[in-house]
């Protein structure tokens, strides 16, 4: 399958901003998402982007997407300590074939 | 709000047990999706089903099998389980339409002794 790679922890303080960061591979995915993993919980949506957008923004979410280098970024502002979870990346290449990262374990600290 | 639900949260079941994990969503989704999780590899896709008996294989489908015989109701089934299957299950749907993504159930723990 494709990759879709994550750096697998970031540790950042409460009140600064959290970027994570995401690549992938198949240039003709349609669309990318961010999804939220709490322990003991199933993925939820957080944002998605087209693959003809640069940038989307909603709230304390920045998502930047550059298809040249196929860099999908994800900017939490002023983080939070229930933003700590584990956040996947994944990109959509067919109808139903998504590729998951293998997520990002984000830890806030106070 | 749509719920997709599963019907353990967590299983113990000895090797060579036939194992059978449910899903139900409640929003009338076409395609329904089963993926395992297991820690540095993120979400590995096992089968997905776009209608009612209908399934594909997704890109581990080995040691599983999938059943879709109504529409909100898909089942995974592992027909003799091994130690290398335990694993976080995850159960998903989707609507058919370019923007939806896929609604996530809480998953279910499976551990096989």
């Amino acid at each position: 399958g494709e990759d879709v790679e994550q750096s697998l922890f970031l540790s950042v303080r409460e009140g600064d901003s959290s970027v994570i960061n995401c690549t992938y591979t198949d240039s003709s995915s349609t669309y990318l998402y961010w999804y939220k993993q709490e322990p003991g919980a199933g993925l939820q949506l957080l944002t998605y982007i087209f693959s003809n957008m640069d940038m989307k923004q909603d709230q304390r979410l920045t998502v930047l997407l550059n298809k040249k280098d196929k860099h999908l970024s994800l900017r939490i502002a002023d983080t939070q300590t229930g933003d700590s979870a584990i956040y996947f990346c994944a990109e959509r290449y067919n109808f139903n074939k998504f590729y998951f990262g293998s997520g990002t374990k984000l830890n806030v600290k106070p | 709000d749509v719920k997709v639900t599963q019907s353990s949260r967590y299983l113990v079941k000895r090797t060579g047990e036939k194992v059978f994990l449910e899903c139900v969503q409640d929003m009338d989704h076409e395609n329904m999706f089963w993926y395992r999780q297991d820690p540095g590899l993120g979400l590995r896709l096992i089968y997905f089903s776009y209608d009612v008996k209908m399934k594909e294989k997704g890109d581990i489908p080995e040691g599983y099998s999938v059943s879709r015989e109504k529409k909100e109701r898909f089942s995974l089934i592992l027909e003799s389980a091994s130690t290398n299957q335990t694993s976080m299950y995850l159960c998903a749907s989707r609507r058919t339409g370019s923007t939806d993504t896929q609604y996530f159930g809480p998953g279910t723990r499976l551990t096989v002794l």
